[in-house]
C-alpha cells in the first residue's frame, strides 16, 4: 500500500510570505493529523481532522495558520505570514478508524526554513 | 504540551549492547506508542502496548508498560548501526479522538 505523500520535501521562503504545505493519505484512512516538529523537540500536533471535519485545533494558531481537507481526502496546511519561529518540520499522518491499534502512518514531512 | 517525557536524552553504544530508554507521563492513557524517527525523515511506528497490558515484544523490541507508575521503556536487544535514529513515546488519552501526545525523544548513537 502507497504511504502517505507529502509535498514538497523543503521550502525556504522570507519572512511574512505564505506557503502552503500538501498532503495525500494512506486510502481509505478517515483520519488525517498535521503535526509540528521544531528541531530538537518531538511533534506538536497542529489540526486532526475527522473525514472532513475538525476534531481538534486547539494549537493551531489561527491568526496565521489554516487547513483544510478537501472531500476527506487531500489536505493542505497554509501559513499566512509566516515567523521566523514558524521554521520546522511539518508532518502529515493518517489513520483508520479501523485499525486504532496500530499507530499512525507518517509523510517523510515538509522541512520549512523562514528566513 | 508534551505527555511523554523520555530518559536519557541521548545515549551512546556499541554495535552488539543492549539499549533502554524510559518514558514517563502524567495522565490516564488509552495505549502507549514509540516510534522511531531516522534524520531528516518522517516517524515510523515501532510498537503498541494497550493499558491493560504489561509487556509485549516485536522482533529485537520489548515494551514494558507500568500504568501505576504511569512510565514504559523501550529495550532494543543485539543493536546495530542501523538502530541509530530518535525514538519517540507517544500516549492516547482515553477520551475524544485519541490523539497522540509525542515526548521530546530520545537519540540513539549506534556506533559500529
Amino acid at each position: 500500500e502507497a504511504g502517505v505523500a507529502q509535498s514538497p520535501r523543503y521550502k525556504i521562503i522570507e519572512k511574512r510570505q505564505s506557503v502552503a504545505f500538501w498532503c495525500n493519505p494512506i486510502s481509505g484512512h478517515a483520519t488525517l493529523y498535521w503535526y509540528q516538529q521544531i528541531l530538537g523537540q518531538g511533534p506538536k500536533l497542529l489540526i486532526q481532522f475527522q473525514n472532513n471535519g475538525v476534531v481538534d485545533d486547539s494549537q493551531l494558531p489561527k491568526d496565521r495558520f489554516s487547513a483544510e481537507r478537501l472531500k476527506g481526502v487531500d489536505s493542505t496546511l497554509k501559513i499566512q505570514p509566516a515567523k521566523l519561529e514558524d521554521s520546522a518540520v511539518y508532518l502529515c499522518a493518517s489513520s483508520s478508524l479501523q485499525d486504532r491499534n496500530y499507530g499512525y502512518t507518517f509523510g517523510s514531512g515538509t522541512r520549512l526554513t523562514v528566513v | 504540551s508534551q505527555q511523554g517525557e523520555e530518559d536519557p536524552q541521548a545515549l551512546s553504544i556499541q554495535e552488539g549492547e543492549n539499549a533502554t530508554m524510559n518514558c514517563s507521563y502524567k495522565t490516564s492513557i488509552n495505549n502507549l506508542q514509540w516510534y522511531r524517527q531516522n534524520s531528516g525523515r518522517g516517524l515510523v511506528h515501532l510498537i503498541l502496548i494497550r493499558s491493560n497490558e504489561r509487556e509485549k515484544h516485536s522482533g529485537r523490541l520489548r515494551v514494558t508498560l507500568d500504568t501505576s507508575k504511569k512510565s514504559s521503556s523501550l529495550l532494543i536487544t543485539a543493536s546495530r548501526a542501523a538502530d541509530t535514529a530518535s525514538y519517540f513515546c507517544a500516549t492516547a488519552t482515553l477520551s475524544g479522538y485519541s490523539t497522540l501526545t509525542f515526548g521530546k525523544g530520545t537519540m540513539l548513537l549506534v556506533s559500529p
